[in-house]
């Protein structure tokens, strides 16, 4: 089975601070996802990265930055985290190629103090 | 409008009955998924389909790709299958999923 583990389940940060959302994945998989998830708004993509050191910005990656230095890696980067990124995290990853199922993390709800 | 919209928003029922939550989307796809989650976070895919009907379990997905509308079913339900339910659309010539904002389901004993 694929396994996505995200670095923490839970995370209490300040406002200002650099924070670092960590994923790693064990199924040689090319692609990998960051979204974020809000009551009412569902879940959205920030970032996405399909081989090493290539990613590209999903729907929302304002004030964000992503960092995917090996394959099985994928951090979420938040440069000076604001009250408006609480929020749940969740990543995702999938093989490369056509209708490839996405497989996701236990997801890590940072709040922003 | 949501590319992607998804009815109801809430539903509860009681064990045993006949669930039906619906998804329509406005985009061209290539594939559509239905997820659970459950309290706590965590996604677990249940099925993706691009055509017909496919069947786990007590879970039924159907998708009718002229209508632009999928259908996630559950027989003989239970209070395990509480969880959110969320629809998400493969779009076409992208590798990036459009979500629906989900539907939480409650099944009461």
């Amino acid at each position: 089975d694929v396994k996505v583990t995200q670095s923490s389940r839970y995370l209490v940060k300040r406002t200002g601070e650099k924070v670092f959302l960590e994923c790693v994945q064990d199924m040689d998989h090319e692609n990998m996802f960051w979204y974020r998830q809000d009551p009412g708004l569902g879940l959205r993509l920030i970032y996405f990265s399909y081989d090493v050191k290539m990613k590209e910005k999903g729907d929302i990656p304002e004030g964000y930055s992503v960092s995917r230095e090996k394959k099985e890696r994928f951090s979420l980067i938040l440069e000076s985290a604001s009250t408006n990124q609480t929020s749940m995290y969740l990543c995702a990853s999938s093989l490369a190629g056509y209708n490839q199922p996405q497989h996701f993390g236990d997801g890590t709800r940072l709040s922003i103090l | 409008k949501n590319e992607v919209e998804q009815s109801p928003q809430n539903l509860t029922a009681q064990e045993g009955e006949f669930i039906t939550i619906n998804c329509s989307y406005s985009v061209g796809i290539s594939a559509l998924h239905w997820l659970q989650q459950h309290p706590g976070g965590g996604i677990v895919s249940l099925f993706m389909l691009s055509s017909g009907k496919k069947k786990h379990g007590r879970l039924i997905a159907t998708i009718n790709i002229q209508e632009k509308h999928s259908s996630l079913h559950i027989t003989a339900s239970h209070p395990r299958d509480s969880a959110v339910y969320i629809c998400a659309a493969k779009i076409q010539g992208a590798q990036k999923l459009v979500f629906g904002q989900g539907t939480r389901l409650t099944i009461n004993p």
